[in-house]
């Protein structure tokens, strides 16, 4: 069973360029999961989504980033423009369900951003 | 909102010992992961855990929950490098699934 993709794996770019992201999750998992991990940290939910709607996206700075998820397949999450405190690593997750305890997430490899 | 802990904050063992790691959350747990992630990679998911006094074991890797649902411990018996990343317990807040991660702690194996 093939995994949850993501590309670009690096990214460099300079403040206040913008940049997208690309999550392909695991055939048939319905839920979708952005996460940031900053240098040091633990990763932070940004964006959740069931299907193609939103779930949760109570910690996502909407002044500058945006994420959709067109047709329950792909995801993209834009920042824009970007901040120095933006240099992260993006992680990709997808779940077969949602709202079930117990239940596992499946992590992509991570896209790392560095913002200069 | 749950916060969660981890302690220690790194640690350095010798290939073959044992060692203890621990995840304190701030409120009563739903449900705890503990996934393992290399520098530069995602998450790779160990066990979870749902149930107070709940034991889970593979391979050299034991995880426990306490019958209070609010701490858990991950044991490693015989280290090796392989075992070498930092480990990141997520706690499942039960609102949509969502997880709440801590810190991690970085574990090196010396050969």
């Amino acid at each position: 069973e093939a995994g949850v993709a993501q590309s670009p794996r690096y990214k460099i770019i300079e403040k206040r360029q913008s940049v997208a992201f690309w999550c392909n999750p695991i055939s048939g998992h319905a839920t979708l999961y952005w996460y940031q991990q900053i240098l040091g940290q633990g990763p932070k939910l940004l964006i959740q989504f069931q299907n193609n709607g939103v779930v949760d996206d109570s910690q996502l700075p909407k002044d500058r980033f945006s994420a959709e998820r067109l047709k329950g397949v792909d995801s993209t999450l834009k920042i824009q423009p970007a901040k120095l405190e933006d240099s992260a690593v993006y992680l990709c997750a997808s779940s077969p369900a949602r709202g079930l305890a117990g239940v596992e997430q499946f992590f992509g490899p991570g896209t790392r951003l560095t913002v200069l | 909102s749950q916060e969660l802990e981890q302690s220690p904050q790194s640690l350095i063992v010798q290939e073959g010992k044992n060692l203890t790691i621990n995840c304190t959350s701030s409120k009563t747990l739903y449900g705890l992961y503990w996934y393992k992630q290399k520098y530069g990679e995602g998450l790779i998911f160990l066990m979870m855990l749902q149930k107070g006094g709940e034991e889970k074991s593979h391979e050299k890797i034991t995880a426990k929950l306490d019958e209070k649902k609010q701490q858990s411990s991950l044991h490693i018996t015989a280290s090796q490098p392989s075992h070498a990343g930092i480990y990141l317990c997520g706690a499942d807040t039960g609102a949509n699934s969502k997880l709440t991660f801590g810190k991690g702690i970085t574990l090196s194996v010396r050969p």
